[in-house]
């Protein structure tokens, strides 16, 4: 169980285009997900947080217009990387949070990551 | 906000010795601390975790221990294999997790 899937789960584009990164929950539901930023030997940076029905809450410094996020359902969450550029180059990783998992704590599962490379 | 600090960001040891990774974190309210274990261009699996309202937890040849008053928690990895080779994260909650800086873990055959 607790399962997190993400699609694609690599994509290569030109700069300037936008690149939609899909994260669904397979055997739960979750009424928050979590996207998270990876560099090369580097720890996962929270980039937003993301309810089910509202809009996303976004960490400092991360710019909302570029990274749109929309969490339509308990099972999926997109993020679209828009007018993408060679620095938004990262493995991007999305997790959930067990809607059904214990009150007292914060158990997420995370997918396993799409590695977007910008031209 | 939350600080996680972790140590050591790389370890290797000989297959079959143990493996102790130490974190400490600033925020006395945090109340989850999950260990996630990420190989090269996956993403990051759970592999224990503990809860604020418990000192110690134990699954097969991992474990976990955690000293609220010290503000720091520790990954106990016993006997181990070449497939636990890989980089081991830390990470505290609130609601939301900060995570470690992450050790890489090679074990030797």
């Amino acid at each position: 169980g607790a399962v997190v899937s993400q699609h694609p789960s690599w994509v290569i584009c030109k700069s300037g285009t936008s690149v939609k990164i899909e994260c669904r929950s397979l055997d739960f539901q979750a009424t928050t997900m979590f996207w998270y930023r990876q560099f090369p030997k580097q720890s996962l940076m929270l980039m937003a947080t993301s309810n089910e029905g509202s809009k996303a809450t976004y960490e400092q410094g991360v710019e909302k217009d570029k990274f749109l996020i929309n969490h339509a359902s308990l099972t999926l969450s997109t993020l679209t990387v828009t007018s993408a550029h060679p620095e938004d180059s990262s493995f991007y990783i999305c997790s959930a949070r067990d809607l059904a998992g214990p009150v007292f704590g914060d158990t997420q599962y995370f997918g396993p990551g799409t590695r977007l490379t910008v031209l | 906000g939350e600080n996680v600090e972790q140590h050591p960001s790389t370890l290797s040891v000989q297959e079959g010795d143990s493996a102790v990774i130490k974190c400490t974190y600033s925020d006395s309210a945090s109340n989850y601390f999950p260990w996630y274990k990420q190989e090269l261009g996956k993403g990051p699996q759970l592999i224990i975790d503990i809860r604020s309202n418990v000192g110690e937890k134990k699954d097969q040849r991992i474990a976990v221990t955690l000293n609220k008053t010290a503000k720091h928690f520790s990954l106990h990895i016993t006997e181990t294999q070449p497939e636990d080779s890989a980089v081991y994260f830390c990470a505290a909650s609130i609601g939301q997790l900060t995570f470690g800086s992450g050790t890489q873990l090679t074990v030797l055959p």
